[in-house]
């Protein structure tokens, strides 16, 4: 069975770094989309990407976040300065033109 | 904009047990709903899917879920549950008009006990 792939399961960084999420979708699929999960609580939609650019995104999306889908077949969320609430477990998920979401198993990112 | 509501954090039930996990949600427009289920260190998993259609949807492990548009409710139902099925529920909502976009409830944690 087709499957989204996450990279890495888990990343702890300095407060201040830059970190790359990266995410190979199913191939097929034409929808991607990141979302976080903060320790409990609700999962939270970021962003949506469809025929290369953000088709939407919300507000916790803003400056410091940026998506890219360099080469067609990974699809990265890049945090350009983390602060320590941006320590979640972030999904990657894809889409074909039915509404239905794969996701991957999450990276967990830890900034200390 | 949607919400999703999972008016049950926890529910605790007895092996063989019947158990339904609630889920209402509030939209102005028509909706998709979802169940996904999250197994501890796992990712989340599509359990089952109301997209249009008859309004009693079925997964292959026994739930099913019944899409009740007067009550805005979507509510997760299993006549016996089995250990296996402790695991986080999260019902979700994705607006007709909002994209692919999907708005997730809070989650309710089913421990199922010997």
């Amino acid at each position: 069975e087709p499957e989204v792939t996450q990279t890495p399961s888990h990343q702890v960084t300095q407060m201040g770094q830059e970190v790359i999420l990266r995410c190979v979708p199913i191939s097929n699929h034409l929808y991607f989309y990141w979302y976080r999960q903060i320790l409990g609580q609700k999962v939270e939609f970021l962003v949506s990407f469809y025929n290369n650019e953000i088709s939407e995104k919300s507000e916790i999306f803003d400056d410091q976040f940026s998506v890219e889908r360099p080469d067609g077949s990974n699809f990265t969320l890049k945090i350009r300065s983390t602060k320590l609430e941006d320590s979640a477990m972030y999904f990657c998920a894809s889409s074909g033109d039915d509404r239905q979401a794969f996701f991957g198993q999450g990276t967990r990112l830890t900034v200390v | 904009a949607q919400s999703v509501t999972q008016l049950d954090s926890q529910v605790p039930v007895f092996e063989e047990a019947p158990v339904e996990l609630r889920c209402n949600y509030s939209s102005s427009v028509s909706v998709y709903l979802f169940w996904y289920v999250q197994y501890p260190n796992q990712g989340l998993q599509l359990l089952l899917k109301y997209l249009s259609g008859s309004t009693l949807v079925e997964s292959i492990n026994g739930f099913e879920a019944e899409f009740n548009k007067s009550q805005t409710s979507f509510h997760l139902r299993k006549p016996s549950v089995h250990i296996s099925d402790t695991a986080e529920y999260f019902c979700a909502v994705s607006e007709d008009n909002a994209g692919n976009m999907l708005t997730f409830g809070g989650g309710t944690r089913l421990m199922v006990k010997p």
